[in-house]
């Protein structure tokens, strides 16, 4: 299986700042990663797909990346409905895998 | 817009058999582009991916539960369901039923879940 290493799992911060959370795959996935979006209560939402496509309806603050197999969720400027937990979910094979979270907080 | 609901009993007793169905509205899920799955998460813990099925019913399955776990697919009904035995407290959780994304001319790769189902709660106890 491949296994998702994700970090930080946690992060403060205000609105306006830059937030990065990376995911690191045991093996390579080539582009076929995911990053949702999981507010309380509520169901993830798919951000991005394939490391760096924004899904339809998502704001153009959120972008991803990848170098090799380290992946990169960066949030340009905060916003207020933006405090949530993020996942990577590696999207190359069965069996599907998550990464453990991150959960931005309000500084 | 396609929606998924999920439907089952709330609560399950140790050593039972866990049962749920989706059931997909305003799209067909005879589509070879997509896989129909089944996400879980404790409370106040991760996602889990339980597994997922195929429109031909070609199926794959989380190695920690796949002694455990069925996955079907009635395309009549435009369902799909989740079986899931012998559980204990460790199965509680909020499943979600999704639907996976899937490219390549097989559908082999790329599998990403774009619409999910609004999760139910399952507790099991005695």
């Amino acid at each position: 299986d491949i296994q998702m290493t994700q970090s930080p799992s946690s992060v403060s911060a205000s609105v306006g700042d830059r937030v990065t959370i990376t995911c690191r795959a045991s093996q390579g996935i080539s582009n076929w990663l995911a990053w949702y979006q999981q507010k309380p209560g509520r169901a993830p939402k798919v951000l991005i797909y394939a490391a760096s496509s924004l899904q339809s309806g998502v704001p153009l603050r959120f972008s991803g990346s990848r170098s090799g197999t380290e992946f990169t969720l960066t949030i340009s400027s905060l916003q207020p409905e933006d405090f949530a937990t993020y996942y990577c979910q590696q999207a190359n094979s069965f069996p599907l895998t998550f990464g453990q979270g991150t959960k931005v907080e309000i500084k | 817009q396609l929606q998924l609901q999920e439907s089952g009993p709330g609560l399950v007793k140790p050593s039972e058999t866990l049962s749920l169905t989706c059931t997909v509205s305003d799209g067909s899920i005879s589509s070879s582009t997509y896989y129909w799955g089944w996400i879980r998460q404790p409370p106040g813990k991760g996602l889990e991916w339980i597994g997922s099925v195929y429109y031909s019913g070609s199926t794959h399955y989380n190695p920690s539960l796949k002694s455990r776990v069925t996955i079907s697919i009635d395309t009549s009904k435009n369902q799909f369901s989740l079986k899931l035995s012998s559980v204990t407290a460790a199965d509680t959780a909020v499943y979600y039923c999704a639907r996976s994304h899937c490219s390549g001319s097989n559908c082999y790769y790329n599998y990403y879940m774009d619409v999910w189902g609004k999760g139910t709660t399952v507790t099991v106890s005695s």
